[in-house]
């Protein structure tokens, strides 16, 4: 079976430090993986997706960046952080062919900055 | 531009008090629309997809159905275990993103 892994699972950084928030998918090969963020009280937003090793598309300009260095890893990272990055944090991840594109959530990580 | 509402915003139920969230979409050539359930502090939880009008999917207490413009999950009889946030996203298009309704809040108390 697939398991998603996220961590940490909280994280309290001072604004203008870096950021890396890592996720990592077992049990299928060439997932479609995405990053969202969830604010309080809100839906979640689409931030990054990648179909592949090196392909990542951006949905929101930002200070955020992501890379996928291997096929089942995904890494959200950002040089400097600012207040407005709070938020809840999660991974997911697809097939990536056929008709089945429903995605499967992470456990989240939930990133304070103070 | 792909919109998802989902109404009510909030719900409290009597358990055993049976009732149904609405998911309005409007987009260019649905693919999929999707349930999810979250609970408070953790990622949401895939639920169902529906593909096509008049399809209808059940688990447990819960049953999701589809018309060419909305989707309604209803719970029957729901326990306080059902209480959680339940999010509704659609797929069009050629691409695989989902956009997400804000989400209901469902309270069962016993």
């Amino acid at each position: 079976s697939q398991t998603i892994h996220q961590w940490p699972a909280t994280l309290v950084q001072p604004v203008g430090s870096p950021l890396s928030l890592e996720c990592t998918v077992e049990g299928t090969s060439n997932p479609n993986l995405y990053w969202y963020r969830q604010a309080a009280g809100r839906g979640l937003q689409l931030l990054f997706y990648s179909v592949g090793i090196g392909q990542i598309s951006s949905e929101v300009p930002q200070n955020l960046s992501a890379s996928r260095p291997q096929d089942r890893q995904f890494i959200l990272s950002s040089k400097k952080l600012l207040l407005s990055d709070s938020g809840f944090y999660l991974c997911a991840w697809s097939v990536g062919s056929g008709r089945r594109h429903e995605q499967y959530f992470g456990p989240g990580t939930r990133l304070t900055v103070t | 531009e792909d919109q998802v509402t989902q109404s009510p915003e909030a719900l409290r139920l009597q358990e055993g008090e049976s009732s149904s969230l609405n998911c309005s979409y409007t987009v260019s050539g649905l693919r999929g629309l999707f349930w999810y359930r979250q609970d408070p502090g953790k990622g949401p939880e895939f639920l169902f997809t529906l593909y096509s009008a008049g399809e209808e999917k059940e688990k447990e207490r819960l049953k999701a159905t589809l018309t060419k413009k909305e989707s309604f999950l209803h719970i029957t009889a729901p326990k306080p275990e059902d209480s959680a946030t339940y999010l509704c996203a659609v797929q069009a298009g050629s691409d695989y993103k989902l956009s997400f309704g804000a989400g209901t809040t469902v309270t069962v108390r016993a």
